[in-house]
């Protein structure tokens, strides 16, 4: 199975900041990975597909760049409503998808 | 607007059944592929089952197989996911996600808001 690994699995960081999240595969897996942001008590929403394609309605402030195993998202000027949980999961060995662990964006 | 409504949740005891609903609308149910992921508490997401558009494809997690069956009704536009030889470690929110593929990649592209099943004596 491959495994994915997010780092870090917590920050902080204030608005206007900008924040980058790591992702890691346990073996190549292309440009296959999503990312999803959850915030509490709520359904998962998908933010990039194919490792760097914005989907339709989140905003530019979001991208995510990489290939192969290593894989980022990044957030600039972070705004108040981005403050949430966020998810890699790679699509490469389909159908058994997994998720990374999921990293924490706090306010400081 | 794309909607998943799930249904079906509760408390069970170890070793019972559960059988979950999620009801499609909004998009050409038979035309996409569906999947369940759950949320233990305080834990990540853990992709669960799928089934492709038209029922005849079923896959399942290692951790689920041979007691989960998806499955799915395209007369109704609903997907399920019968759960029996429940166990603790099955506590969780459980979500029914939308499949969609798009620049080669599979992804969920819409998500219910979940269902919580709590396995407990």
């Amino acid at each position: 199975d491959i495994q994915m690994t997010q780092s870090p699995s917590s920050l902080s960081a204030s608005e206007g900041n900008r924040v980058t999240i790591t992702c890691r595969a346990s073996q190549s897996i292309g440009s296959y990975l999503n990312w999803y942001q959850q915030k509490p008590g709520k359904a998962p929403k998908l933010l990039i597909y194919a490792a760097s394609s914005l989907q339709g309605g989140v905003p530019p402030r979001f991208s995510g760049s990489g290939s192969g195993t290593d894989f980022t998202l990044s957030i600039t000027n972070l705004h108040r409503e981005d403050f949430a949980t966020y998810y890699c999961q790679q699509s490469y060995s389909t159908p058994s998808y997994t998720f990374g662990q999921g990293t924490k964006l706090e306010i400081k | 607007e794309v909607q998943l409504l799930e249904s079906g949740g509760g408390l069970v005891q170890p070793g019972g059944s559960l059988r979950l609903s999620c009801a499609a609308s909004g998009f050409t149910f038979s035309s996409y592929a569906m999947s369940w992921v759950r949320q233990a508490p305080g834990k990540g997401l853990e992709w669960v089952s799928g089934i492709n558009s038209g029922g005849g494809g079923t896959y399942y997690a290692d951790s689920v197989k041979g007691r989960f069956t998806i499955s799915r009704d395209n007369s109704k536009n609903t997907l399920y996911l019968q759960m029996n030889s429940l166990r603790a470690e099955d506590t969780a929110v459980y979500y029914c996600a939308k499949a969609s593929y798009s620049s080669g990649c599979h992804l969920f592209d819409y998500w219910g808001q979940g269902t919580l099943v709590t396995v407990s004596s």
